[in-house]
C-alpha cells in the first residue's frame, strides 16, 4: 500500500514564501503530482515530478527526492488567492503493469494567507 | 471550453434510494475516474475506465456501479444509498494513463451528496 503525509494546516503572510512538505512510502514509485483546490471547487493541476530535483513554474516550484520519499511545493510571493488546499498525490506502478493513473492522494494541506 | 461537466451539483437522498451521477468530458480523453472526497481522508478512487466500454474497481468500489457506454460519458450509480455515502463526488479525466504530465487529471466541479 501507500502512505502519504502532509501537514494539515499552514498559515503565511502575503508576499512571503511558504514550503508545503509531502512524505510518502510506496513501492513502485512512478511520479508525484501537486494539485490546488480552492474551497468548494475542483482540484486543478499544479506540477508533476518523476525525477529528483526542482521543477519551477512561475511562483510555484516543486521538489522531489525519491531516495528520501519526500517532496515539497514552494510558493513564492504569496497572494491572498493562494489560500487553498494543496494536495500531494503519488503514482505507483505494479511490476509488469501500470497504475492507469490510480493515484493515492494525501489528505491535503490547507494554506491560509494573511494580509 | 466546457472540460469536465458533472450533474447534479447537489442532491439529497433518503437511505435506500438510488441515483445516477452524470459526467461528460469534451477533451477526447481516454481515461475517466470517479473519486469521493471526505474530510481528513483525501480523494479516494471509486471506479475508473481506461476506454469506452471498460470499467475497473478503484480503492472504494463497494455500493457503486459505473458505466462507460460512450467515450465522453462516465456514469456513477448508487443502487441503494447509505449514510456512509454522504460525500463530495468528483469526476475526472486524463489524456492517458501511462504516466507523465499527460496523466494529469481534469476534474469536474463536484457533486455534494447527502444521504439521510
Amino acid at each position: 500500500g501507500q502512505n502519504i503525509d502532509q501537514p494539515t494546516e499552514m498559515t503565511a503572510t502575503e508576499g512571503a514564501i511558504v514550503q508545503i512538505n509531502c512524505t510518502y512510502q510506496t513501492s513502485g514509485f512512478n511520479g508525484l503530482f501537486w494539485y490546488q483546490q480552492h474551497a468548494g471547487e475542483a482540484p486543478t493541476f499544479l506540477s508533476y515530478n518523476v525525477l529528483d530535483g526542482l521543477e519551477e513554474k512561475g511562483r510555484f516550484s516543486s521538489f522531489l527526492s525519491r531516495s528520501k520519499g519526500y517532496s515539497y511545493l514552494l510558493l513564492k510571493e504569496l497572494q491572498m488567492k493562494d489560500s487553498a488546499s494543496y494536495l500531494c498525490a503519488v503514482r505507483a506502478v505494479n511490476a509488469g503493469g501500470t497504475s492507469y493513473g490510480k493515484l493515492t492522494f494525501g489528505q491535503g494541506t490547507i494554506l491560509t494567507v494573511h494580509p | 471550453n466546457a472540460g469536465v461537466t458533472q450533474t447534479p451539483k447537489f442532491r439529497v437522498l433518503k437511505t435506500g434510494q438510488s441515483m445516477t451521477l452524470l459526467c461528460a468530458q469534451d477533451m477526447n480523453h481516454e481515461y475517466m475516474y470517479w473519486y469521493r472526497q471526505d474530510p481528513g481522508m483525501g480523494l479516494r478512487l471509486i471506479h475508473y475506465s481506461v476506454g469506452e466500454g471498460t470499467t475497473a474497481k478503484g480503492e472504494v468500489p463497494d455500493g457503486y456501479n459505473v458505466s462507460r457506454l460512450k467515450k465522453q460519458n462516465f456514469l456513477l450509480g448508487l443502487e441503494s444509498a447509505a449514510p456512509s455515502q454522504t460525500s463530495v463526488y468528483f469526476c475526472a479525466s486524463s489524456q492517458t494513463g501511462g504516466g507523465g504530465t499527460n496523466e494529469k487529471l481534469f476534474f469536474g466541479s463536484g457533486t455534494q451528496l447527502s444521504v439521510l
